[in-house]
């Protein structure tokens, strides 16, 4: 069965220290989201991707956080730097188009120290 | 932008009854409402979608409906079981789903045998 792979599954890393997660989705979905989780809160949008352009970023901390989908397949998310308020599960989804259900991945999770 | 309300206590139901949680959203009626299962430490795994012009939707022991009137969802499990112990996720999609899934906080469901 197919799956959304994402890696790596776990990753600490000290404040201030760049620090990257990757994705790739099930073969054929266009659209690809990049969600944060903060326990005990349901996942927060951080940007969609509609093939390897970016749908909606608006919750996108475009300061220090960026995320790209060259090639319109997997993807890339970047913290740089990393605060202490960042720690969270990173999970990324596909999804064939916007309105279909979303597949997630096991997602990434972020201990910043 | 859209508001999600969970019951964010948890549920607790004895094995065998049936299961109703509740899914209440604030502004405007989305295209698309779905349902997700979450267990600790993994991803969201989607169960359910229904669209704004049905009322009802199953699969196997689970129902969902769909009250626009209400700007409410209700999601029952039957015949509940321990395994049925999660937490679940309701999300909504609008139309063109152009802002991605929006997500409630998710109840803790616990079935005790």
């Amino acid at each position: 069965e197919a799956e959304v792979a994402q890696s790596p599954r776990y990753k600490i890393t000290e404040k201030s220290q760049a620090v990257a997660f990757w994705c790739d989705p099930i073969s054929g979905h266009a659209t690809l989201y990049w969600y944060r989780q903060i326990l005990g809160q349901g996942p927060e949008l951080l940007v969609q991707f509609q093939d390897e352009s970016v749908v909606d970023d608006s919750q996108l901390p475009k300061d220090r956080f960026s995320a790209e989908r060259l090639k319109g397949v997997d993807s890339t998310l970047k913290i740089q730097p990393a605060e202490l308020g960042d720690s969270a599960m990173y999970l990324c989804a596909s999804s064939l188009t916007g309105e279909t259900e979303a597949f997630f991945g096991q997602g990434t999770r972020l201990t910043v120290v | 932008s859209q508001k999600i309300e969970q019951n964010s206590e948890a549920l607790n139901i004895q094995e065998g009854k049936t299961a109703t949680l509740t899914c209440n959203y604030t502004n405007y009626s989305p295209a698309y409402l779905q349902w997700y299962r979450q267990d600790p430490g993994r991803g969201p795994v989607f169960l359910l979608l229904i669209r704004e012009n049905e009322k009802e939707k199953r699969k196997e022991r689970l129902k969902v409906t769909f009250d626009t009137t209400l700007k409410q969802s209700l999601f029952h499990i039957t015949a509940s079981q321990p395994a049925d112990s999660a937490t679940y996720l309701c999300a909504t999609v609008s139309g063109g789903g152009a802002d991605g899934l929006t997500f409630g906080k998710g109840t803790h469901l616990i079935i005790q045998p």
